[in-house]
C-alpha cells in the first residue's frame, strides 16, 4: 500500500541557511510522481516542485531542489538560502499511475518549518 | 488565468443538516480529489475521480458523498452521518501529463 512518512514534526533554520526536509515512501508501483506543497498559515497549499519516478535528473525550482534517491525511496526536500517568508508546514505526497491513469494522490503528515532572523 | 475554485471560503451549518462545497476548475484536469485537514494535522483523502461519473473512496469516505457530472465540477456533500464534519476541506486536481497537482483555497466548515 502506499505511504508517505515524514519524521520531522517541526524544523528551525537560520535565514539564508539551506534546510532539508525529510521524505519517504513505500509504494510497489514503478511509475509514480512525488510533489512537495508548502501551507502558510493562511491555509492554500502551494505546490513546489514534481519528481517523476523514471526523471533520472533530481528536479529543481528555483530555491528548491528535491534530492531524489530510488533505491531508497527517498525524496528530500532541499530549501538554499531561507528566507523568514519559507516559514510555513511543508508536506510530500506521493502520486501512483497505473497503465498511464493517474491515481489517488496521498500526503504526509507535514513538517513545520520556523525561519529565524 | 486557470485554478481550481472552492466556495464558499468559510461556511456554517447546524448539526444534522447536510451541506454541499463546490469545486470547479478550468485546468483541464482529468483527476480531482477532496481532502481533509484537521487543525496540526494533515491532508486525509476522501474521494477522488479520475474520470467524468466515476469515483472511489479515499480513507475517510463515511459521511461523504461525492458527483462528477462534468469534467470542471466536483461537488462535496458533506451529510448528517458525518459524525465530527468541523474541518478545513481541501479540492485538488491533477494532470495525466503528473506533473501538476494543484489546490483550491480551502473551505472551512464549521458545524454548530
Amino acid at each position: 500500500a502506499q505511504k508517505i512518512t515524514q519524521t520531522q514534526p517541526g524544523m528551525f533554520v537560520q535565514e539564508k541557511e539551506a534546510v532539508t526536509l525529510d521524505c519517504t515512501y513505500d509504494t510497489s508501483d514503478q511509475s509514480y510522481g512525488l510533489f512537495w506543497y508548502k501551507q502558510p498559515s493562511s491555509g492554500e497549499m502551494i505546490f513546489l516542485i514534481y519528481q517523476g519516478s523514471y526523471d533520472e535528473q533530481n528536479a529543481t525550482e528555483g530555491r528548491y531542489s528535491l534530492n531524489f534517491q530510488k533505491a531508497r525511496k527517498s525524496a528530500n526536500l532541499v530549501i538554499s538560502a531561507s528566507q523568514l517568508g519559507d516559514s510555513a508546514m511543508y508536506f510530500c505526497a506521493m502520486r501512483e499511475d497505473y497503465g498511464g491513469a493517474t491515481n489517488k494522490l496521498i500526503f504526509g503528515t507535514g513538517t513545520l518549518l520556523a525561519v529565524q532572523p | 488565468d486557470g485554478g481550481i475554485t472552492q466556495s464558499p471560503k468559510y461556511l456554517f451549518r447546524k448539526e444534522g443538516q447536510n451541506v454541499t462545497l463546490s469545486c470547479e476548475q478550468n485546468l483541464n484536469h482529468d483527476a480531482m480529489y477532496w481532502y481533509r485537514q484537521d487543525p496540526g494535522q494533515g491532508l486525509r483523502l476522501i474521494y477522488y475521480s479520475q474520470i467524468v461519473n466515476d469515483f472511489q473512496k479515499g480513507d475517510i469516505a463515511e459521511g461523504y458523498s461525492v458527483s462528477r457530472e462534468k469534467k470542471e465540477s466536483f461537488p462535496l456533500t458533506v451529510t448528517s452521518a458525518q459524525k465530527n464534519p468541523t474541518a478545513f476541506y481541501l479540492c485538488a486536481s491533477t494532470s495525466l501529463l503528473n506533473t501538476e497537482a494543484f489546490f483550491g483555497q480551502g473551505t472551512r466548515l464549521t458545524v454548530v
